[in-house]
């Protein structure tokens, strides 16, 4: 099983300042990491597939980078609506499909 | 975009059997482009994936979970379902089921996920 490892756990930013989540895999993923973006009460969101290919409706202030083992997900300038827990997802050895432990940004 | 809706009993005795059903929207449920899956949350911890089903009836199923899980279709009502049996604590959890895509098994479309309580 591959072992998906998230980091911060929680990351403090400003409204307006950049977020930066790092999600790493305990093997070679090539690029076949997805994002999630899960708000308070709410079902998780599809952002990013394919490491870097923003879901529609996914805001153009939201990229994913990386390929093998070391991927992440940035947000340019920090909305109201960005406060949110962020899963990653690998899909490359499938099954079982895993998910990262999250990180809050607050 | 797809709508997905779970239903089903929110307590469940330990050592009985959850039983969950997802219903989707429109005639894509027999697309050949979409896996059917559930995905399971307790509360205040992560993500767990439980397994996934194609139309064909065809199952992906997470070995740590595997001897436990069911899953079936029901094309004739857009339907999909979940039986996990010798529920415990430990199964207490928010139930989400979603599509995947068969190419790539990343989580398209969710349903807003259903509060399962195990207890007596």
């Amino acid at each position: 099983e591959i072992v998906l490892t998230q980091s911060p756990a929680t990351l403090s930013v400003s409204p307006g300042g950049r977020a930066t989540l790092s999600c790493r895999a305990s093997q070679s993923l090539s690029r076949s990491l997805a994002w999630y973006q899960q708000k308070p009460g709410q079902a998780p969101r599809l952002l990013i597939y394919g490491a870097s290919t923003r879901a529609t409706d996914t805001p153009a202030r939201f990229s994913g980078s990386g390929s093998g083992t070391d991927f992440t997900l940035t947000i340019s300038s920090l909305q109201s609506e960005d406060f949110a827990v962020y899963y990653c997802q690998q899909y490359n050895n499938r099954p079982p499909l895993t998910f990262g432990g999250g990180t809050k940004v607050e | 975009q797809l709508q997905l809706q779970e239903s089903g009993p929110g307590l469940v005795k330990p050592s009985e059997t959850l039983s969950l059903t997802c219903t989707v929207s429109d005639d894509s449920f027999s697309s050949s482009s979409y896996y059917w899956g559930w995905i399971r949350q307790p509360p205040g911890k992560g993500l767990e994936w439980i397994g996934h089903i194609y139309y064909s009836g065809s199952t992906y199923y997470n070995p740590s979970l595997q001897s436990r899980v069911t899953m079936s279709v029901d094309t004739s009502k857009n339907q999909f379902s979940l039986k996990l049996t010798s529920v415990t604590a430990a199964d207490t959890a928010v139930y989400y089921c979603a599509n995947l895509w068969v190419v790539e098994n990343y989580f398209d479309s969710w349903g807003q996920g259903t509060l399962v309580t195990v207890s007596s």
